[in-house]
């Protein structure tokens, strides 16, 4: 089945202490997002790609970043997480025409801080 | 700002009743609007989807209605079965690809 497959599940970093977190679809969107998720929340956009152009979020932090090396894989780098940054973080896909689609999430990355 | 926002952040239902979940928006542009249940560990799953020029939709056990005099959007599940507690987000778009998410309201089935 085609889908959006995040990896690890579940990441525990030292503060401080850069980390990826990874995603990669088999849909062949050329719409990748990422979100940062925290508990009861609504999911937070902090940028996606449209192909290989880059949108960034105007309040999403410098300490995020992310590359997109071809139209499957997209990496979320955090330089120097702080304990704020704990939270779940979702990838998601979409296909951009000339009418709005639905987007498709993977099952996210559950980011802990030591 | 414009938002998308819920009633109620918590409801609970028993087995075998009719769920309603509520959503408001604010932007009269917004002509897509989504349904999405989270389960607890898992990534929002998409459930139905409704376009400015319908006011009803159904699937199978939901219904989405689509009211835009008062900018009111909600989903229906018939039949609420313990498999459907979940967060319930709404999420709009108009003249964008990016979705705007509401606050989510938590449902709750009790057997």
């Amino acid at each position: 089945d085609a889908m959006v497959i995040q990896n690890p599940r579940y990441q525990v970093t030292q503060f401080g202490k850069p980390v990826t977190l990874s995603c990669s679809q088999t849909l062949n969107h050329n719409v990748m997002y990422w979100y940062q998720q925290k508990s009861s929340q609504a999911p937070k956009l902090l940028f996606h790609y449209y192909d290989k152009d880059f949108n960034n979020e105007a309040d999403t932090p410098d300490n995020f970043q992310s590359r997109r090396p071809n139209t499957s894989f997209c990496f979320l780098d955090i330089r120097s997480p702080g304990l704020g940054d704990a939270a779940m973080y979702l990838c998601a896909t979409s296909i951009r025409t000339g009418i709005a689609q639905p987007q498709h999430f993977g099952d996210g990355t559950r980011l802990s801080i030591l | 700002g414009e938002s998308v926002g819920l009633h109620l952040p918590t409801l609970s239902v028993q087995e075998g009743d009719n769920s309603i979940i509520n959503c408001a928006y604010s932007n009269s542009a917004s002509d897509y609007f989504i349904w999405y249940k989270q389960e607890s560990g898992k990534g929002p799953q998409f459930i139905i989807d409704i376009r400015s020029n319908m006011d009803k939709r159904q699937g199978q056990r939901v219904t989405v209605l689509l009211n835009k005099t008062v900018k009111h959007l909600s989903l229906q599940i018939a039949a609420t079965q313990p498999g459907d507690s979940a967060v319930y987000f709404c999420a709009e778009l108009g003249g964008s690809y990016i979705p705007t998410f509401g606050r989510g309201t938590s449902l709750i089935v009790h057997p």
